[in-house]
């Protein structure tokens, strides 16, 4: 069975600093992995995605993938109150849905 | 491009009751997947549907059942209804690929 693994948090930082958010997978062939955004009572909202091992950065956001070492995370520079939120971490491997983890929760606090 | 819409917004049920929520993909979207969203489970697939076929199916009872027409407007019936059915129902959409864009949701309570 194919499983995403995050931290649930919260994560609490202070406004202005770096928040990173991990994410483990554990099926070696997964090829495509997202990020997204959920507020709370809202949907989740497509923020990255990254296919390469590397960096990729969008902004103020930086998305990291390491396929040896299974694992994907999300750096967020001079994190903001408003991107207080639960971050939801999805992994997708051939034709099979992608599998999503059960989110982080972020808190910026002033 | 209008994004994913779906309705109703609310819904309040009772035990036993069937409900059919409504939703409507991205423009030139083929593919819709359903998902519930409740505190304690996270986000769990429903199905997904492609060109008016389900493609995949999740791991739900039954009576929890959907489809898709040739516009690819796709909708979702859960029957006998139960208090543990009440959740938020998203609806995501796709070209296929990995990315999904959700839609604000249907909140149900069943009662």
């Amino acid at each position: 069975q194919k499983e995403v693994e995050q931290n649930s948090g919260p994560l609490s930082v202070p406004e202005g600093a770096i928040a990173s958010l991990n994410c483990t997978y554990s099926d070696r062939g997964s090829q495509s992995f997202f990020w997204y955004r959920q507020y709370s009572g809202k949907s989740p909202e497509l923020i990255m995605s990254i296919y390469s091992n590397g960096d990729k950065e969008d902004g103020r956001f930086t998305a990291q993938l390491n396929k040896a070492s299974q694992y994907v995370s999300l750096l967020i520079r001079d994190s903001q109150p408003s991107d207080s939120a639960t971050y939801l971490c999805a992994v997708k491997s051939g034709s099979y849905i992608p599998t999503f983890g059960r989110g982080t929760s972020l808190i910026v606090h002033p | 491009k209008a994004g994913v819409t779906q309705t109703p917004r609310y819904l309040i049920k009772t035990r036993g009751q069937q409900v059919t929520l409504s939703c409507s993909p991205i423009s030139g979207h083929r593919s819709v997947s359903w998902y519930q969203q409740t505190p304690g489970q996270g986000l769990q697939f429903l199905f997904e549907y492609f060109s008016e076929t389900q493609r995949n199916k999740g791991n739900f009872p039954g009576r929890f059942s959907g489809r898709q027409f040739s516009n690819s407007r796709s909708e979702m019936n859960v029957s006998t209804l139960e208090l543990g059915d009440s959740a938020l129902y998203l609806c995501a959409s796709s070209t296929g690929e990995g990315e999904r864009y959700f839609g604000p949701g249907t909140r149900l309570l069943v009662l």
